[in-house]
C-alpha cells in the first residue's frame, strides 16, 4: 500500500529524554518535511530535504535534529533541549517539480 | 513570500453549498493557489490547486479572481464528513527551498444537520 508511515501514532515520554519520531514513505519522492502542529494552531515548519544526505532548518528547528540516510526515510529526533515538545507532528513529501505535498497521518507526543 | 488571510470559522447547513474565501493581494505571476483540509487527529490532504482559470474535481470547485488576489474554494453540497479546517497556501520552491510552504490557521468549517 503506497504512502506515508508515521509512526508510532502515539507517544509519551518523560521530561529530558530524547525521542525519535520514524516517518517512511514508498511514493519515491525526493523531499520530505517536519512540520509540528499546536492545539488550534497552523503548521510550523521543523525541518525539510531536498535529497539524500542534505536537509535544512525550517522556522523552529531549534531542540530538533533529523537525518536522510535513505530517500525512503526521515525520522525526527526531539531533544531534550525542545522547550516545550508536547505537540502533533506532521511528515509530508513532495514529489521534486510537482506542487502537491502529501502528509502522513501524524504522531502524538506528549512529554510528562 | 506570499501571504493568505482567511476567516476564522465559517457555519453552514448539510446538502447546501459552501463558499470559503482566501486573499493572498501580494500573489506572484507563478504563484499556484493550493487548498488542503485537515479533519481532527489527521494530516491535512490536498483537495485542489489552480493558477488562473477556475478548476474543477470531484471534491470541489476552485473560483479564482482575474486579478489572482483572491480565490474561493467551493463545496457543492456539504456533508457532515466536510467539517474540517480548510488551508489556502501558496507554495512555492524556488532554487528548490520550501518557500511559502507556511500553513497558517485555516479556516474551521463547521457543518449542522
Amino acid at each position: 500500500d503506497g504512502g506515508i508511515t508515521q509512526s508510532p501514532k502515539y507517544l509519551f515520554r518523560k521530561e529530558g529524554q530524547n525521542v525519535t519520531l520514524s516517518c517512511e514513505q514508498n511514493l519515491n519522492h525526493d523531499a520530505m518535511y517536519w512540520y509540528r502542529q499546536d492545539p488550534g494552531q497552523g503548521l510550523r515548519l521543523i525541518y525539510y530535504s531536498q535529497i539524500v544526505n542534505d536537509f535544512q532548518k525550517g522556522d523552529i528547528a531549534e531542540g530538533y535534529s533529523v537525518s536522510r540516510e535513505k530517500k525512503e526515510s526521515f525520522p525526527l529526533t526531539v531533544t531534550s533541549a525542545q522547550k516545550n515538545p508536547t505537540a502533533f507532528y506532521l511528515c509530508a513529501t513532495r514529489l521534486t517539480g510537482g506542487n502537491t505535498i502529501y502528509f502522513g497521518e501524524g504522531s502524538w507526543l506528549t512529554v510528562v | 513570500d506570499a501571504k493568505t488571510t482567511q476567516p476564522n470559522s465559517m457555519e453552514s447547513n448539510e446538502e447546501e453549498p459552501v463558499h470559503l474565501p482566501c486573499n493572498h493581494s501580494t500573489i506572484s505571476g507563478t504563484d499556484y493557489i493550493h487548498w488542503y483540509r485537515q479533519l481532527p487527529s489527521q494530516g491535512p490532504e490536498y483537495v485542489i490547486h489552480g493558477l488562473t482559470s477556475n478548476v474543477n474535481n470531484r471534491m470541489a470547485s476552485l473560483a479564482i479572481a482575474e486579478d489572482r488576489k483572491s480565490s474561493t474554494l467551493i463545496l457543492h453540497r456539504a456533508t457532515l464528513r466536510d467539517a474540517a479546517v480548510y488551508y489556502c497556501i501558496l507554495p512555492t520552491y524556488s532554487g528548490g527551498g520550501a518557500d511559502g510552504l507556511t500553513f497558517g490557521k485555516g479556516t474551521h468549517l463547521i457543518i449542522q444537520p
